[in-house]
């Protein structure tokens, strides 16, 4: 099956503990970006990869890191994570940068930083 | 720069009602158009999409049409379902690496 897999679901952790939150597409897909989504103000991107080795930013990428060592994964780390990074968090994924291509989107992960 | 507005929610229907929900943009150059749906835990999945003026985008009874003239993408549905109850995204792409999504439109729909 087509997926998209975000590890943890959920996670609740402290200010300052680094955490990493995992993606992983079976799709062979190039294109892979992190969004937060914050009430009232939809998805924004922190970073996105057009293939291995290669990351941009977003618009919203401060305290946030990400690596594309193999083309299935990316992975977003917290170094030292902050109350105003609790948010839902979603990877997505897609065949390649053309304007008719969706994205397919994980589950999501709910991070809460105390 | 690229924007999307979606109307506020929540939207609250009876089953059976008509559905509208409201989606205006802004864009350089010519973008394609998204409808996405987020059901309760899960992550958005594609309802559908429109990539030039005038076509139509349909899935599941929703339907929306792309117009140029208007900058509209309005999402529509004759009849709604208890299970048709989400989060609405409407979304653009110009081309590139980004995808910029509407803040989202609540719908419930009642028994």
């Amino acid at each position: 099956e087509a997926q998209v897999t975000q590890n943890p679901r959920y996670l609740i952790t402290v200010t300052g503990k680094k955490l990493t939150v995992t993606c992983s597409q079976n799709m062979n897909h190039e294109y892979m970006s992190w969004y937060r989504q914050d009430p009232g103000l939809g998805l924004r991107q922190i970073y996105y990869s057009m293939n291995v080795e290669v990351t941009d930013k977003g618009d919203v990428p401060e305290g946030y890191k990400v690596s594309r060592k193999e083309k299935r994964n990316f992975p977003l780390i917290l170094e030292s994570p902050s109350p105003n990074q609790t948010s839902l968090y979603f990877c997505a994924s897609s065949f390649g940068s053309e304007r008719g291509q969706p994205q397919h989107f994980g589950d999501g992960t709910r991070l809460s930083i105390l | 720069g690229n924007s999307v507005t979606q109307m506020e929610g929540p939207v609250t229907l009876s089953e059976e009602a008509f559905l509208t929900i409201n989606c205006t943009y802004t864009a350089t150059g010519y973008p394609s158009l998204f409808w996405y749906v987020q059901y309760p835990g899960e992550g958005l999945q594609l309802l559908l999409k429109a990539t030039k003026a005038d076509d139509k985008g349909s899935n599941k009874g929703f339907e929306a049409t792309y117009r140029k003239e208007t900058t509209s993408f309005h999402l529509e549905k004759g009849s709604v379902q208890v299970s048709d109850s989400a989060v609405y995204f409407c979304a653009l792409k110009t081309g590139g690496f980004k995808t910029i999504f509407g803040a989202g439109t609540r719908l419930f729909v009642k028994a």
